[in-house]
């Protein structure tokens, strides 16, 4: 079962949008709703930014949203924040009842 | 509030057996999905299986079935990571987690260190 697919790296000054993708097949992302994304600071525990593809937990900023359009799903930060630096993840449920996360995404404000 | 709260840091040889912890508290245990995920030094995170402590259905991921073992104890609301003989390649984080399709709880990790 291979990762989703993110890119290495995304970058961007303070205040501005970025968008980080996460690709999978029929058979995880395209085939179900459950896709979700994690904020991984080194040294701490990963933490839950928006699950079942757009919600967001409850404490999670406004400024994070999810979308999906078939296999593909991202994650936008909008008004970047030095804060925001980090590690993301993306994970779906699979069709063998499992779960698989992405390859990872470094954001880095510039 | 809910809480995981997973035993400490590990050094073991190869060859050698290894079974870490991670105690659920401040929710139903036992109606809640744990998960386990490794993270490699310098690598992402890795999906590893996932158990319902309410009947101990467990599931693996292909890429750890046969090499880990997935279990719980309902009565003391723990649950565990366990292996039968150690690789210097498990050298990893390991972290614990509430959930079935989503992560919302985290334990703070398990560093294992496996070196001859």
């Amino acid at each position: 079962q291979s990762a989703l697919t993110q890119p290495a790296s995304v970058s961007g000054s303070p205040g501005q949008s970025i968008t980080i993708s996460c690709t999978g097949t029929s058979s995880d992302v395209g085939g179900y709703k459950y896709v979700s994304w994690y904020q991984h600071h080194p040294g701490k525990a990963p933490k839950l930014m928006i699950y079942d593809v757009t919600s967001r937990p409850s404490g999670v900023s406004n400024r994070f949203s999810g979308s999906k359009s078939g296999n593909t799903a991202s994650l936008t930060i909008s008004g970047l924040q030095a804060e925001d630096e980090a590690d993301y993840y993306c994970s779906s449920y699979t069709s063998s009842s499992t779960r698989v996360f992405g390859t990872g995404t470094k954001v880095t404000v510039l | 509030e809910v809480q995981l709260v997973q035993s400490g840091a590990e050094v073991k040889k190869p060859g050698e057996s290894l079974k870490i912890s991670c105690e659920g508290s401040g929710y139903s245990f036992t109606s809640n999905y744990i998960g386990w995920v490794r993270q490699m030094p310098g690598k992402g995170l890795e999906w590893m299986g996932i158990i319902y402590p309410g009947d101990s259905d467990t599931r693996y991921s292909p890429s750890f079935q046969g090499q880990v073992t997935i279990s719980a104890d309902k009565s003391i609301s723990t649950a565990y990571l366990q292996w039968s003989s150690l690789k210097a390649s498990d050298t990893a984080m390991y972290y614990c987690t509430r959930g079935y399709s989503y992560f919302d709880y985290w334990g703070q990790g398990t560093l294992v260190t496996v070196s001859s």
